[in-house]
């Protein structure tokens, strides 16, 4: 079946060092959304990308979808204690199909 | 507008036992989902309701079950649970269209003892 992975699954940076994460998929999505759950929160949606190579910024946070539309990245530029949590990304694989989410990294931020 | 709610926030049952999660979503949305979250596991798709029926569904067994009412509320059931089955189970609604962001709920977190 379809698998989405994020790997590594915890990364530890310094306050003000920047941070990128990697989404793969082992089909061809039609669209991706990337998620964010604080400790001890739930997932809040953060971007969904839909177009092959689109680029979509949030303030810090830069997304990215790949040219084949299997992989995408999360980009955050000098990062802060705010920035702390889990970041998961998920993904369709055409119109009703299911969301599969990866497992997610989970980022720690050194003050 | 209210989130999407889930009840109760937990719950502690032992095995052999069964239990069922209740989940009302945001006004307007038809679609929602189930996933269970574990560590290292990260979210597991469950199953999906729209429109009172069952539009996809995971890779669990069958104790795990699940309905949705015409108010869009949908309730989720576990029987013969297992320990094993201990986690924070996640509902999320979404609007009718397909492909759509979820919005979540807060979660139940269930324990077995």
């Amino acid at each position: 079946g379809q698998q989405v992975m994020q790997i590594p699954q915890y990364q530890h940076v310094q306050e003000g060092e920047d941070f990128t994460t990697y989404c793969n998929s082992s089909t061809t999505l039609s669209n991706i959304q990337w998620y964010k759950q604080r400790p001890g929160g739930h997932p809040v949606f953060l971007i969904q990308l839909v177009k092959s190579g689109e680029v979509k910024k949030q303030k810090r946070l830069t997304f990215q979808f790949g040219e084949a539309k299997k992989n995408s990245s999360l980009h955050i530029t000098a990062t802060q204690t705010t920035d702390v949590g889990t970041y998961f990304c998920a993904g369709y694989t055409g119109a009703n199909s299911k969301l599969t989410f990866g497992k997610g990294i989970t980022l720690s931020v050194r003050p | 507008k209210a989130g999407v709610t889930q009840t109760p926030r937990y719950l502690i049952k032992t095995r052999g036992q069964q239990v069922t999660l209740s989940c009302s979503p945001i006004s307007g949305h038809r679609s929602v989902s189930w996933y269970q979250q574990t560590p290292g596991q990260g979210l597991q798709f469950l199953f999906e309701y729209f429109s009172e029926t069952q539009r996809n569904k995971g890779n669990f067994p069958g104790r795990f079950s699940g309905r949705q009412f015409s108010n869009s509320r949908s309730e989720m059931n576990v029987s013969t649970l297992e320990l094993g089955d201990s986690a924070l189970y996640l509902c999320a609604s979404s609007l009718e269209f397909p492909n759509q962001p979820q919005h979540f709920g807060d979660g139940t977190r269930l324990s077995i003892l």
